[in-house]
């Protein structure tokens, strides 16, 4: 079974421009999460998508974070324009079942976003 | 506000030795916890522990959840090299959401 897909691996930017992260999840997942981990600390939550719509965007930096999941497939979230405290690794998760009890979520390899 | 615990932040251990990993928990609609192993930069799934599965073991990795006291610890016998990596904890409440603690970074030597 194919896990989830992110691309890229790595990005280096300079802070005020602005760059998109792309995740497939596992086939038949309705449900996608984008975290984004700082060095140091665990992963937070930033937007959580239950097929092509919303679940919690409670997290997520709407000035300069964005999230669409159209098809209800594959995920993109961009920054613009990015900061230097941006700079971590976002993870994308998805996982089949939703709501309680609660169904193992499965990462991929995650994006390291560097911003100078 | 939610807020997961891990501690130690760091261990370093000799092959052979026994580990044992904390968690604590304030998270409100608690619905379960969970323990993933991070090696490189994705996490995998280790454990969850629900109020109908306190307590979970595979190989030499056992976890035990303590609702009394909002806790949980991971358990690691005869650790190998192999096991050095981030633990973390999180706590699942609501509809699918996770709030990760800062991981446990363990170390194993040879």
């Amino acid at each position: 079974e194919a896990g989830v897909a992110q691309s890229p691996r790595y990005k280096i930017i300079e802070k005020r421009q602005s760059v998109a992260f792309w995740c497939n999840p596992i086939s038949g997942h309705a449900t996608l999460y984008w975290y984004q981990q700082i060095l140091g600390q665990g992963p937070k939550l930033l937007i959580q998508f239950q097929n092509n719509g919303v679940v919690d965007d409670s997290q997520l930096p709407k000035d300069r974070f964005s999230a669409e999941r159209l098809k209800g497939v594959d995920s993109t979230l961009k920054i613009q324009p990015a900061k230097l405290e941006d700079s971590a690794v976002y993870l994308c998760a998805s996982s089949f079942l939703t709501g309680y009890p609660r169904g193992e979520q499965f990462f991929g390899p995650g994006t390291r976003l560097t911003v100078l | 506000e939610d807020k997961v615990v891990q501690s130690p932040l760091s261990l370093v251990v000799h092959e052979g030795d026994t580990v044992t990993l904390n968690c604590s928990y304030e998270v409100t609609n608690f619905r379960s916890l969970l323990w993933y192993k991070q090696e490189k930069k994705a996490p995998t799934f280790l454990f969850m522990l629900t109020s109908s599965g306190i307590e979970k073991k595979s190989g030499r990795l056992s976890s035990i959840l303590d609702k009394k006291e909002l806790s949980s610890i991971l358990n690691i016998t005869a650790t190998q090299t192999g096991d050095s990596a981030i633990y973390l904890c999180a706590g699942g409440y609501n509809n699918n959401d996770m709030r990760f603690g800062a991981g446990t970074r363990l170390t194993v030597k040879p």
